[in-house]
């Protein structure tokens, strides 16, 4: 089965610049993660949408927001961009959400920040 | 909140054991999650534990205790290609969502 796709897989924005990015889970899956991750820093949570609800909320500014459509697909978007954003984002698809069968992940977009 | 404590890294030779350990302090905890990340890769999926004990696949092991908030991936016959990042995480709270530790960078060496 088709795994976890994450488009673009590289993006170079200027500061205060918007970006949106998008995921596309493995079929059959309704919950979406996204985290960040940055080097030393493990990965960041950062929101889950399931059945097209946001779930759950990380510790992240409002510059940070998503959305999940319909067929599960998942839009993660980052407005008013700074340096300190540069980052892998990470999404990762599952079920129900739930940890026991694991997470699949994206091969994430790297998002540079100038 | 929560928080997980691993070492940052840690290096075998090939052939070797090797033991990463994750503590955690977490409310409403329900288990254990461990994910190995190569340089430029997906993390990918290793084990679960939710009850206290030891689980094995393969060459690969996970231990829980959750009275003592501590758990470890245990590697045995290791590889030149398990050099990677291994991530200690923990399911916890309502919505039982994914929260992970830094990481642990394990170097093989030949």
């Amino acid at each position: 089965k088709a795994g976890v796709t994450q488009t673009p897989r590289y993006l170079i924005k200027t500061r205060g610049q918007q970006v949106t990015l998008s995921c596309s889970p493995i079929s059959g899956h309704r919950s979406v993660s996204w985290y960040q991750q940055t080097p030393g820093q493990g990965l960041q949570f950062l929101f889950e949408y399931f059945s097209e609800t946001q779930r759950n909320k990380g510790n992240f500014p409002g510059r940070f927001s998503g959305r999940q459509f319909s067929n599960s697909r998942s839009e993660m978007n980052v407005s008013t961009l700074e340096l300190g954003d540069s980052a892998l984002y990470l999404c990762a698809s599952s079920l129900e959400g739930q940890a026991n069968y694991g997470y699949t992940f994206g091969s994430g977009t790297r998002l540079t920040v100038v | 909140g929560q928080s997980l404590e691993q070492p940052s890294e840690v290096t075998a030779v090939e052939g070797a054991i090797v033991q990463i350990n994750c503590t955690y302090q977490t409310s409403g905890f329900y288990g254990l999650s461990w994910y190995q990340q190569h340089d430029g890769g997906a993390p990918t999926f290793l084990s679960y534990n939710a009850l206290d004990g030891l689980e094995e696949t393969g060459r690969f092991s996970s231990f829980l205790s959750r009275s003592d908030s501590y758990g470890y991936l245990l590697l045995q016959e290791l590889q030149m290609k398990d050099s990677a990042s291994y991530f200690c995480a923990v399911s916890s709270g309502s919505a039982r969502q994914l929260t992970f530790g830094s990481g642990t960078q394990l170097t093989v060496l030949p």
